[in-house]
This record gives C-alpha cells, structure tokens and sequence, in this order.
C-alpha cells in the first residue's frame, strides 16, 4: 500500500460512456496530482490542485474534467473519450509549495483506462 | 520539447553486474533530480534523489551521479539483482517549482 490509492485498477469504457476515476491519499499532503502515462511516453502532468484549488491544467482537453472536493480526494471524471485516451492515468500527492520542502511525489498504482 | 530526456528505452544486464542509467535534462533551472522505478501494473515509487549542490549520493546498493556542466544524470546499480527489473524514470524540479517533469523511462531487464 502506497499511502495513495486509486480506483478502479482497470476501466474499460466506450467513447459514448461517462465514468470517474478516484484518488485518495492520507499522507497529510496538501498537493494532488493526475498524470497520464502512455506507452513509450513520459510521464504527462495532467492537473495540479494546491490545497483543494486547480493550479495548473496542462493544456487538457475538456473531456478529461478533474474535481477536488478536498486535500485527500482528487477525481478525474470523464466522457466522451476518443481510443487514443487510453493509458495509464496516475495520481501523486506531495507536500504543497510553502509547506515544507516538496521532495518528490507519492504515486497511486493507477487506473488502466481503455477506451473502445 | 522534452526537458528531461532518457535515450536509452531498454537495458539488460547479467545478475550481479553493474546497470548504469542514464538520464539527460536541458533546462539549467532544475536544481533538484529523483529517480523512480515502476514495476507492471503498479504506480512509480521513489528511489533516489540528488541535488543540484552534490555531485554524488549513495543508498545501499543504488548511486545517483549529477554532473552539472553535462547537464547529465546516471543511476548506478551494483550489485544488480532480479527484483530490479522494472522502468526506471528520471524526474527534475526547478527551484521554487512544484512541478517534476519526467522522463520516458528506461526499462531494465536483469538476467539471471
């Protein structure tokens, strides 16, 4: 157990269809994070949240639709995805800028995401 | 364009040996490196870390080299063992920021 946990571990789901993925860390972090790692990519930051506010959207396209209810909740929800969305989404949480020195990440296991 | 940088996709050693890899950045902002390794089916865990103000720093079997004028970054592993199959990720962070950009990954393979 990595101190964040994501769900579901595997999502298969046709374009037309509306689904959310969860994160969930207790680590005391107050900065979450969704990344989306597709084969023989880097890992692509997708969405910052910096104590419950969006700090930072990489150029996301609006099917992808995060929301922060709280420091320990991140969900990405998601409709009308295209089959070249599929990937690895994962969740990280750190320490915020300003609240102690932010060495690193924490990462979820991820969802496998396939879109048909 | 692709900040931090691994050339080499794929890497296979014998048991026992030396894994050595390697990891190139171009931003001269960043000041602080990590290295993570991910295995199948799990997210990347934290392995190493280095700062911009050493040169050198050792875990047990795992040695992370910066050289600064290079712009260059290694992870040394000796000696290498089964378990440290995986993919292994470099990540760098510019001072004052938040964001880690990574790296494509280096997938190690080590041979018994």
């Amino acid at each position: 157990e990595t101190g964040v946990t994501q769900t579901p571990r595997h999502l298969v789901m046709g374009m037309t269809n509306k689904k959310s993925l969860k994160c969930e860390q207790h680590l005391g972090h107050n900065a979450m994070y969704w990344y989306k790692q597709s084969a023989k990519k880097p890992l692509e930051l997708m969405f910052v949240y910096n104590f419950k506010e969006q700090t930072e959207n990489n150029s996301v396209p609006s099917r992808f639709s995060p929301e922060c209810p709280n420091s320990s909740h991140l969900f990405l929800h998601l409709h009308t995805l295209q089959p070249e969305d599929s990937a690895l989404y994962l969740c990280a949480s750190s320490h915020a800028p300003g609240q102690e020195v932010n060495y690193g990440y924490t990462f979820g296991s991820g969802t496998r995401l396939t879109v048909v | 364009d692709q900040q931090v940088k691994q050339n080499s996709p794929s890497l296979s050693v014998q048991e026992g040996r030396i894994s050595i890899l390697n990891c190139d950045y171009t931003n001269s902002m960043f000041d602080y490196f990590l290295w993570y390794k991910k295995y199948p089916a799990e997210g990347p865990t934290f392995l190493i870390s280095i700062s911009s103000i050493k040169d050198k720093n050792e875990d047990g079997r795992f040695t992370v080299f910066l050289n600064k004028s290079a712009k260059h970054l290694s992870l040394h592993i000796v000696p290498s063992q089964p378990g440290d199959s995986a993919v292994y990720f470099c990540a760098a962070s510019a001072r004052g920021a938040q964001k880690l950009v990574f790296g494509q990954g280096t997938r190690l393979t080590i041979n018994p």
